[in-house]
């Protein structure tokens, strides 16, 4: 069935360390993947994002590395700060436009 | 330019009763898509517009419905409400060519 899933609820670490994110989806098919970052009240912002056809992509201090064989996701923040606290959604892309999502992992920074 | 802005932000509602809620997508988007979030289900794909037309559907009952109008703002109705749809409704929108979908803040729907 459909099911996007985290290997980890939660995520503790100290402020300037790496932080990484994994995600576990199901769909082989599917061919973009998408990281959202949920702060307390607020709507899902856009991270970044990936196509099946890369295996990774940068952006600023963060990067997605992608690997179909074995179905798996993450998401890398280079020396977290205290802004970077909140909760982070991978999603696949399944047929047009529809966006299934994992779980989330609430991470927390501290200082 | 703007965000996707949802209106209201909050609404009470009680059970049997309906509500129709409000997107405003980004200027130029034509894709809306609406999601459930709930802290037991996570966010659920219910529906998606382009062009005011339905292309896509979740595992949502008929009570869930929307629409979309020219100027692409979309409108979601949730009919005969039930506990259970308590929630926060959220609306993405999409620009022709592009994967992104870009959220607005939602709007939290409490059923008494």
């Amino acid at each position: 069935g459909e099911s996007v899933g985290l290997h980890l609820p939660t995520l503790s670490v100290q402020e300037g360390d790496n932080s990484i994110i994994n995600c576990a989806y199901s769909n082989s098919a599917s061919d973009y993947f998408i990281w959202y970052k949920q702060e307390s009240g607020k709507g899902p912002q856009f991270i970044i994002d990936i196509r099946s056809n890369m295996d990774k992509r940068q952006g600023q201090r963060v990067t997605v590395l992608l690997n179909k064989t074995v179905k798996h996701l993450s998401l890398q923040i280079a020396a977290t700060q205290p802004g970077d606290s909140a909760v982070y959604f991978c999603a696949e892309k399944w047929g047009a436009q529809k966006l299934v999502f994992g779980q989330g992992t609430r991470l927390t920074i501290n200082p | 330019k703007a965000g996707v802005t949802q209106t209201p932000r909050y609404l009470i509602k009680t059970r049997g009763q309906q509500v129709t809620l409000s997107c405003s997508p980004i200027s130029g988007h034509r894709s809306v898509s609406w999601y459930q979030q709930t802290p037991g289900q996570g966010l659920q794909f219910l529906f998606e517009y382009f062009s005011e037309t339905q292309r896509n559907k979740g595992n949502f009952p008929g009570r869930f419905s929307g629409r979309q109008f020219s100027n692409s703002r979309s409108e979601m109705n949730v009919s005969t409400l039930e506990l259970g749809d308590s929630a926060l409704y959220l609306c993405a929108s999409r620009g022709t060519g592009s994967e992104t979908q870009y959220f607005g803040p939602g709007t939290r729907l409490l059923v008494l």
